[in-house]
């Protein structure tokens, strides 16, 4: 199974702070990774697929780039609803893998 | 409205048997890809199985052997039968689903809890 390996594992942020989430490949998955976000008692959320494309109703603040096997979320202008679980998803071949996740709370 | 609900989660001994639903409103589950994604206390997010929309299906490591993932299209709900269950079963599991195209798992059910305990 590809691993994907997340970091930070937890990061703390003020409000208005900018961040970056970094998901590494074991091995080549082309752009085939999304990014989601989940809060505790909830169902995960979707932000970006496709490695970059932001998912309808996501605000433009999130964003993802890369490919290959290294690829980034960044999130500009931190707000109270980002603190969350952030974690990667690889679809490019089974089993699909997450990573590990990226605790996201305020500093 | 697209919508997905699980059922069937509960308390369960170790080497038990659990059968989980996920009932789909406003798509066919036959025509989209199909996940279970689960979360044990504690722990990160697992794609437990997925099923294909041509019906091939696929599992974790940790569960192969172990769990089936299968669809009713009369039904239009999602199933997985869970079996010799342990206790490292124990989660919250969630269907899960992206069309066709393939553009992410836009749309979670909100997940049925699933405790393996003597």
């Amino acid at each position: 199974a590809i691993q994907m390996t997340q970091s930070p594992s937890s990061l703390s942020a003020y409000i208005g702070d900018t961040i970056t989430i970094t998901c590494r490949a074991s091995q080549g998955i082309r752009n085939d990774l999304g990014w989601y976000q989940h809060k505790p008692g909830k169902a995960p959320k979707l932000l970006i697929f496709g490695a970059s494309a932001l998912q309808s109703g996501v605000p433009s603040r999130f964003s993802g780039s890369g490919s290959g096997t290294h690829f980034t979320l960044t999130i500009t202008s931190l707000q109270p609803d980002d603190f969350a679980t952030y974690y990667c998803l690889q679809d490019y071949s089974d089993p699909w893998t997450f990573g590990q996740g990226t605790k996201v709370d305020l500093k | 409205d697209v919508q997905l609900e699980e059922s069937g989660g509960g308390l369960v001994r170790p080497g038990g048997s659990l059968r989980l639903s996920c009932a789909a409103s406003g798509f066919t589950v036959t025509s989209v890809y199909m996940t279970w994604v689960r979360q044990s206390p504690g722990k990160g997010l697992e794609c437990v199985s997925v099923i294909f929309p041509g019906g091939i299906t696929s599992y974790s490591d940790s569960v192969k052997g172990r769990f089936t993932i299968s669809r009713d299209t009369a039904r239009n709900t999602l199933f997985l039968q869970m079996t010799a269950l342990r206790a490292d079963d124990t989660a919250v599991y969630h269907c899960a689903r992206a069309t066709v195209s393939y553009e992410g798992l836009d749309v979670w059910g909100p997940g049925t809890t699933v405790s393996v305990s003597s």
